[in-house]
């Protein structure tokens, strides 16, 4: 199985400051016929299901915030959120769909400092 | 709009059976590949299983954890996801949420349905 590690556990960022978030699959998530990374982020707030952000590593899903950014490839990938608002707090997911069993990162938690 | 109901949630003794269903609208859920994903209390999320579209041939695949107690079935008359669970543990005490599962990740999620196993 593809284990998905993600740091930190949790932050507190100040508003309007940036929130970084790593994601390290321990297999890469690259498929090299499309040279896609089946590499998701998912953001959860509180008593709500969770939400696609981000798709192939760095494509953001329609209607999400362009504050919102993916990067990276193969095994190492991040999450930013350039100026984080009141409305950011939530708990985000990394994903891998490159193989089954379909594997979640432990999540992590952005609170405002 | 795009939708997803689920409902079958409930309270189940250690060893007993539930059966959950997603209620599809807004999309043709017959070319549409399905899973389900699970989150116990506080916990992250887990993946669970999905079933591929018939024409995509049908087949299931599921999570270790519940290989062999639960099954995934749709009817596309019905547009209606299932998932059958049998000889539950209290460790499968959660809510389940039903996904699409297109090619690039799960793009709309229902609200989920709460499972609990306890005696």
């Amino acid at each position: 199985d593809t284990v998905m590690t993600q740091s930190p556990d949790s932050l507190a960022v100040s508003l309007g400051e940036r929130a970084t978030i790593n994601c390290k699959s321990s297999q890469s998530v690259l498929y090299s016929s499309n040279n896609q990374n089946y590499l998701g982020w998912y953001q959860q707030k509180p008593g709500q299901p969770p939400k696609l952000l981000i798709y192939w590593a760095s494509t953001r899903e329609s209607g999400v915030p362009d504050r919102f950014s993916g990067s990276g490839s193969g095994t190492d990938f991040t999450l930013t959120i350039s100026s984080v608002q009141a409305e950011d707090v939530a708990v985000y997911y990394c994903q891998q769909y490159y193989s089954i069993p379909i594997t979640f990162g432990q999540g992590t938690r952005l609170e405002i400092k | 709009e795009v939708q997803l109901v689920e409902s079958g949630g409930g309270l189940v003794k250690p060893g007993g059976s539930l059966r959950l269903s997603c209620a599809a609208s807004g999309f043709t859920f017959s070319d549409a590949w399905m899973s389900w994903v699970r989150q116990a209390p506080g916990k992250g999320l887990e993946w669970v299983g999905r079933i591929k579209s018939k024409t995509d041939g049908g087949t299931t695949d599921y999570a270790a954890p519940v290989k062999g107690r639960f099954t995934i079935s749709g009817d596309d008359s019905k547009n209606t996801l299932y998932l059958q669970m049998n000889s539950l543990k209290t460790e499968d005490t959660a809510v389940y949420y039903c996904t699409t599962l297109v090619t690039y990740g799960m793009d709309v999620w229902g609200q989920g349905t709460t499972v609990t196993v306890s005696s």
